[in-house]
């Protein structure tokens, strides 16, 4: 079956305490990204991929990290992370060029820090 | 940036009811995507759509992309359509409108 998956699905932990969620698809997707979901606000996109080794920068990158080392996984790093990245986070991946290839999400991950 | 606006933000609707939901840009998009997100948060790809029509059981979806709108219609309403509606746009990158919470009431 054609997925994204994402772990884990519900994390709680405390600011400073470093942490990391992985991201995997089985597509052969060149593209993948980040996005965070918070209220009000829609979903908003952290980095993104375009290919093996590319990443960059989306709106809201900061206190965020990611590599692609492999074109299945692209894991999202949180350093250091504070009360405010209290949130939902989804991971997508779509064909290249993402203009005329749908996105596919996974099913996000619930994210509290205290 | 290009700005993506979603109407109604609310709708309740009684089982059975028909309703269609807007969503408005501000420039030329190359595609459109409409999302479910059900109520457990996960995001559920409907239509991929940057032109036309398209239908798929009880919801179809409409874009006009030289009037830079997309309508999502839905007949029949069920208690499982509630949830939040996104519509995305690709300018070159995803931008989200901020969606239209629907709650369908038995």
């Amino acid at each position: 079956e054609a997925q994204v998956t994402q772990n884990p699905r519900y994390l709680i932990t405390v600011t400073g305490k470093k942490l990391t969620v992985t991201c995997s698809q089985n597509m052969n997707h060149e593209y993948m990204s980040w996005y965070r979901q918070d209220p009000g606000l829609g979903l908003r996109q952290i980095y993104y991929s375009m290919n093996v080794e590319v990443t960059d920068k989306g709106d809201v990158p900061e206190g965020y990290k990611v590599s692609r080392k492999e074109k299945r996984n692209f894991p999202l790093i949180l350093e250091s992370p504070s009360p405010n990245q209290t949130s939902l986070y989804f991971c997508a991946s779509s064909g290249f060029p993402i203009s005329y290839n749908e996105q596919f999400f996974g099913p996000g991950t619930r994210l509290t820090v205290l | 940036g290009i700005q993506v606006e979603q109407s109604p933000p609310d709708l309740i609707l009684q089982e059975g009811a028909n309703s269609t939901l807007r969503c408005n840009f501000s420039d030329s998009v190359n595609n459109l995507q409409w999302f479910h997100q059900n109520p457990w948060g996960q995001l559920i790809n409907l239509f991929y759509i940057p032109s036309g029509t398209k239908q798929n059981g009880r919801l179809s979806a409409t874009t006009v992309a030289t009037e830079r709108y997309s309508l999502l219609y839905i007949s029949s309403s069920q208690t499982t359509d509630s949830g939040v509606y996104f519509c995305a746009v690709d300018w070159g990158k995803l931008q989200f409108g901020a969606g239209t919470q629907v709650v369908v009431t038995p």
